[in-house]
């Protein structure tokens, strides 16, 4: 079946404008996460939803950042007045369920969204 | 939290050759993935491996959950195999995933 999809797949915008990202999980996930990987810091987690259930906002860098999830599905991330640090690429993951404690099901990558701000 | 500490940083191979690659882990784990990302950055699935051993084609990975590491093996390697190779594991309060900082190989013919 169809795997994570994001758009766009590359965003350019200049230093203070709104961005905002797409991500289609895989039908029947619940569970739905943000990564972000840049150059020197690895990929690193932003914020994770439980079907419709309000995140925790803690993951995020700063408070720019906002994500929202809709009818358990579809996210978007967005980042507000967008600074040269936010340039990264943003994936997405989504996993069947995750379980309570430490263990989680396999998480399934989209193909990401390569952010440049210039 | 938890650290995950991948080895070698890069790793050279000359076409067919074997090689693994090692991801330990600081703290006890429910749950281990293997991926591997492509020159075009799409993160691959490789392995699910909480413990024991898989094998998929020239790949297979074992993880020793006691011990707190993990190999993943690559034989016969081919060109297509080069990228970066990620281990992870559960280690936020949400169940995202700790990344370890990869393995990159690179495979000459």
């Amino acid at each position: 079946g169809a795997g994570v999809s994001q758009s766009p797949s590359n965003k350019v915008t200049e230093k203070g404008k709104d961005v905002e990202l797409r991500c289609d999980p895989i039908s029947g996930h619940t569970a739905l996460y943000w990564y972000r990987q840049s150059l020197g810091q690895g990929l690193e987690f932003l914020i994770y939803f439980q079907g419709n259930s309000a995140p925790d906002k803690s993951g995020l860098p700063s408070d720019r950042f906002s994500a929202e999830r809709t009818g358990g599905s579809v996210s978007t991330l967005t980042i507000q007045r967008t600074q040269q640090e936010d340039s990264a690429v943003y994936l997405c993951a989504s996993s069947f369920y995750r379980t309570s404690g430490m263990s989680t099901d396999t998480q399934y990558f989209g193909p990401g969204t390569r952010l440049t701000v210039l | 939290g938890i650290q995950v500490e991948q080895s070698p940083p890069d790793l050279i191979l000359q076409e067919g050759a074997n090689s693994t690659l090692r991801c330990n882990f600081s703290d006890s784990v429910n749950n281990l993935q293997w991926f591997h990302q492509n020159p075009w950055g799409q993160l691959i699935n490789l392995f699910y491996i909480p413990s024991g051993t898989k094998q998929n084609g020239r790949l297979s990975a074992t993880t020793v959950a006691t011990e707190r590491y993990s190999l993943l093996y690559i034989s016969s390697s081919q060109t297509t195999d080069s990228g970066v190779y990620f281990c992870a594991a559960p280690g936020g309060s949400q169940g995202n995933l700790i990344f370890g900082k990869g393995t990159k190989l690179s495979v000459k013919p």
